[in-house]
């Protein structure tokens, strides 16, 4: 089983529809993190945890909202979805001893 | 704020041809930086890191990379191309005490035989 699990991998949904992207790790680690991938952009963050009390914006954190749910578990929200939010999602998990991040195989979403 | 320049968008080699991916950081203390590798339809994985120890960096199938404060620089080689190597490459910076790390725009390695 992978260390980092996301779900669902595909998603198609419609504008202004509420999707929740889940990401569930047996890494073990406090820190999680949201990422957005899109074609010739490289990878921005949205949201990350240092823990399950510490939520902190990135850099594309508009239209977006998160949860942590427990160490293990942490949720990605759009509440009313647009088609710019089309794109590849990211989880992934740190070490925070040596900085490595450790991601999920990403969640593809289609906004239409 | 740091961040990193990948020059480059597609980089095309042939199979054994030398492979030179160029990264550039901006930084205002020394940074620790890592290259990833993204292989199609999969997460990215750790190809190597530099945590301001040796400024020549090992990592994983044969790849490296060497750290130039003067040049503030990252460049990522590999001797010998495999057709296995095509994917996308980021590289990343982050502060020590390893916050959050920027990514780079990405390169795309192409191989052809």
């Amino acid at each position: 089983d992978a260390d980092v699990t996301q779900t669902p991998r595909n998603r198609i949904t419609k504008t202004g529809k509420r999707i929740m992207l889940e990401c569930s790790q047996t890494k073990g680690h406090d820190r999680m993190y949201w990422y957005r991938q899109d074609p010739g952009l490289g990878l921005q963050l949205i949201y990350y945890s240092f823990d399950v009390k510490d939520i902190n914006k990135g850099e594309i954190s508009d239209g977006y909202s998160v949860s942590r749910q427990a160490q293990a578990k942490f949720s990605l929200s759009l509440e009313s979805a647009i088609p710019n939010q089309t794109a590849l999602y990211f989880c992934a998990t740190q070490n925070a001893n040596t900085g490595e991040l450790f991601f999920g195989e990403g969640s593809r979403l289609t906004v239409l | 704020a740091q961040s990193v320049t990948q020059l480059g968008s597609h980089v095309s080699v042939s199979e054994g041809a030398l492979v030179l991916l160029r990264c550039n950081y901006s930084s205002s203390v020394p940074p620790y930086l890592f290259w990833y590798v993204q292989y199609p339809n999969q997460g990215l994985q750790l190809l190597l890191k530099y945590t301001s120890a040796a400024t020549l960096v090992k990592g994983i199938n044969g790849f490296e990379a060497e750290f130039k404060k003067s040049e503030t620089s990252f460049h990522l080689t590999k001797p010998s191309a495999h057709m296995s190597d095509a994917a996308e490459y980021f590289c990343a910076v982050t502060l020590p005490g390893y916050r959050t790390l920027t990514f780079g725009k990405g390169t795309m390695l192409l191989v052809s035989p």
